[in-house]
């Protein structure tokens, strides 16, 4: 079966740096790739959408790229504000799935440090 | 971007009793939602799509008798957890696909149903 693996549970940077965060995937190549924020006791926020066939996109400070040889997707926030704190989640769409079928990872816990 | 909405955002009931979330699209319209159930740190798990005019349809190991689930216009899908023990206490999510068909997903705020 497909898995999806977010690979820190919590990751802790001092503001103004990068956050990296990485979502792995099991098996055949998701049709994409989603990044959410989530923030306590919320519905996730769509923050932005990869294709198969794309390797990199970017909005304002976030950057995610797709690494379909690696099996790995990367999201990154640079110059990390205290407001980026929340949980960021990955989640897939395999080919055959339903648009709403979501694939979901446990998400990684962001704490930016002032 | 769309917005979904949810009511309530917390309940808590007796065993045994039945519990009605609503879900909703404010500004667009959906003929498909979907239903999510999400555990402390664990993932969001789609419990069930939910068609407008149609049956829902449900996941794996996803009890239909249980999970009630009403597509009543297409702006308004409810899921009525009936029979509701402790372990059905979770945080409940609706989402709502793109209108024409995109990718995104419209998410609303969640329903955090506690039961004693």
């Amino acid at each position: 079966s497909q898995k999806i693996e977010q690979n820190s549970e919590a990751l802790n940077i001092q503001e103004g740096k990068t956050a990296t965060l990485t979502c792995n995937y099991t098996n055949y190549s998701p049709a994409y790739l989603q990044w959410y924020r989530q923030d306590p006791g919320r519905g996730p926020v769509f923050l932005l959408l990869i294709r198969e066939n794309e390797k990199e996109k970017r909005k304002e400070r976030l950057k995610v790229t797709f690494d379909t040889t690696l099996k790995q997707s990367l999201f990154h926030i640079t110059a990390s504000q205290p407001a980026d704190s929340a949980t960021y989640l990955c989640a897939l769409v395999w080919y055959g799935g339903s648009q709403g079928n979501l694939i979901f990872g446990k998400g990684t816990k962001l704490s930016v440090k002032p | 971007g769309a917005v979904v909405s949810q009511h309530p955002s917390r309940v808590i009931c007796k065993s045994g009793t039945s519990v009605k979330i609503e879900c909703r699209s404010l500004d667009f319209q959906a003929t498909t939602m979907f239903w999510y159930r999400q555990f402390p740190k664990k993932s969001l798990m789609l419990m069930a799509t939910s068609n407008e005019g149609s049956k829902a349809t449900y996941e794996q190991g996803v009890e239909k008798d249980k999970f009630l689930i009403n597509h009543a216009s297409l702006t308004l899908s409810t899921l009525t957890v009936t029979s509701a023990h402790p372990e059905d206490s979770s945080f409940y999510i609706c989402s709502a696909p793109e209108a024409g068909g995109g990718n995104e997903q419209f998410f609303g705020p969640g329903t955090r149903l506690t039961v004693l």
